[in-house]
């Protein structure tokens, strides 16, 4: 399996434009995860889904981030508008679950390196 | 809410040296607890689990302790290598299928 896949690596932008980041979690993961990585606060999660519903979204800092999943192999994260305090790593991750063979690890993805000017 | 410490921020150390990476959180009430790799731009890689009920995982020249009562994990490198300088991060995993993640601590290797 080619792992966790994440589009873009790197993404700059200019304040107030919408910005859509991918992911593509690993085949047969029930669950998919999009955390945000800065220096001051480090690794923070901010929603995740189990079987494409969201379970949790109470890590999503306000209303100008929205996050997707249509179907099993398919997930987005969009932040509209964008502002510079956006500025982070976002990375995407996916896990088989409880019941997968190697329960409870979270596979991550390279992340999107996000500059908001 | 949990909260997870991991003290230093920093370690350089020699190669060779056998070191030690604390972790420290506040709510013992874990399900288990994880130690990630993460290199320079890239992702996360899990290193170890330890499940709640468990008191240590080993693999290769790695071992990850767990104590829940004193609220403490460490995970100790034996031999160290430059290979190994990249930062580790400790994650705590409670009820749900959340991780709570500590700030890292970036560890170099020097040859």
């Amino acid at each position: 399996d080619a792992g966790v896949i994440q589009s873009p690596r790197h993404e700059v932008t200019e304040m107030g434009q919408e910005v859509t980041l991918r992911c593509k979690p690993i085949s047969g993961h029930d669950y998919l995860f999009w955390y945000r990585q800065t220096m001051m606060r480090g690794l923070e999660l901010l929603i995740y889904f189990n079987n494409n519903v969201p379970i949790d979204d109470s890590g999503m800092p306000e209303d100008r981030f929205s996050a997707k999943m249509p179907n099993a192999s398919f997930s987005t994260l969009k932040i509209q508008p964008s502002e510079p305090r956006d500025s982070a790593v976002y990375f995407c991750a996916s896990s088989p679950g409880r019941g997968g063979s190697r329960r409870d690890t979270q596979y991550f993805g390279p992340g999107t390196r996000l500059t908001v000017l | 809410k949990q909260e997870v410490t991991q003290i230093p921020a920093a370690l350089s150390v020699p190669e060779g040296e056998n070191l030690v990476l604390n972790c420290s959180f506040t709510d013992s009430a874990i399900y288990n607890l994880q130690w990630f790799r993460q290199d320079p731009g890239k992702g996360l890689t899990s290193l170890l689990l330890i499940q709640s009920s468990q008191r240590e995982q080993t693999s290769g020249r790695l071992n990850a302790s767990l104590d829940k009562s004193s609220g403490r994990s460490t995970l100790y490198i034996a031999a160290s290598q430059p290979g190994d300088s990249a930062t580790y991060l400790c994650a705590l995993q409670g009820g749900s299928e959340k991780l709570v993640f500590g700030k890292g601590t970036k560890l170099t290797v020097n040859p």
